[in-house]
């Protein structure tokens, strides 16, 4: 069974710190995909990237960055230089072959001004 | 373009009573999802649907939850009789259907308070 753990439950930064947030996930399947998505006070969940499990290229997009390992089953991501906005639920996800998204259970992130 | 559009934003009601989500996918999306999610918690998948037909209802609680995507767009959800236990955030997901691992889009979600 597909499994997702994020491990941080919440994390509280100072503005212009940089922040990792981990996630660990289980699954049998060769072919899976992995996902962060950004869920702010207003509730809505904002995909921020995709990753499919052939492609461990790390990738950096502004001031986010992600680490795919496939070797340790981890899916981090960072945000470098924090800022306000940037205060949020952020929840990795994974998806198998039937497309069922198993999500964690998220890590709350507070950036202080 | 429009992304998913979900009705209403919040919702009170008693326990016992009954209660309907509405929720309209991004324009050309073939799958939908309806999403609970606790308080604390991830989303967790209650049921998909491709086109106007059921994938995947193992985790929907049939005895009192239903939904229907009767013309293969829009979708509506609903509890009946409601419980404590379901007071959450329902969240809907459309996405194209290209293929395995597609990005799902979401709605901004009903937040439900069974009192």
């Amino acid at each position: 069974a597909q499994k997702v753990t994020q491990a941080q439950t919440e994390i509280s930064v100072v503005e212009k710190e940089d922040v990792t947030l981990d996630c660990v996930y289980e699954t049998r399947d060769t072919t899976y995909y992995l996902f962060w998505y950004k869920q702010p006070p207003s509730g809505e969940l904002v995909f921020l990237i995709r990753r499919n499990s052939f492609d461990e290229q790390n990738e950096i997009s502004g001031r986010y960055s992600w680490n795919f390992q496939k070797s340790t089953s981890s899916f981090n991501f960072t945000i470098t230089a924090s800022q306000v906005v940037d205060s949020a639920v952020y929840f990795c996800a994974l998806s198998e072959g039937n497309n069922d998204m198993r999500f964690g259970a998220g890590t709350r992130l507070t950036v202080k001004p | 373009e429009a992304g998913v559009a979900q009705s209403p934003r919040y919702k009170i009601i008693e326990k016992r009573q009954s209660v309907a989500f509405w929720c309209n996918p991004i324009s050309g999306h073939a799958t939908l999802y309806w999403y609970q999610q606790i308080l604390g918690q991830g989303p967790k998948l209650l049921i998909q649907f491709q086109n106007n037909g059921v994938v995947d209802d193992s985790q929907l609680p049939k005895d009192r939850f239903s939904a229907e995507r009767l013309k293969g767009v829009d979708s509506t959800l609903k509890i009946q009789p409601a419980k404590l236990e379901d007071s959450a955030v329902y969240l809907c997901a459309s996405y194209f259907s290209g293929g395995v691992g597609d990005t799902q889009y979401f709605g901004p979600g009903t937040r439900l308070t069974v009192l």
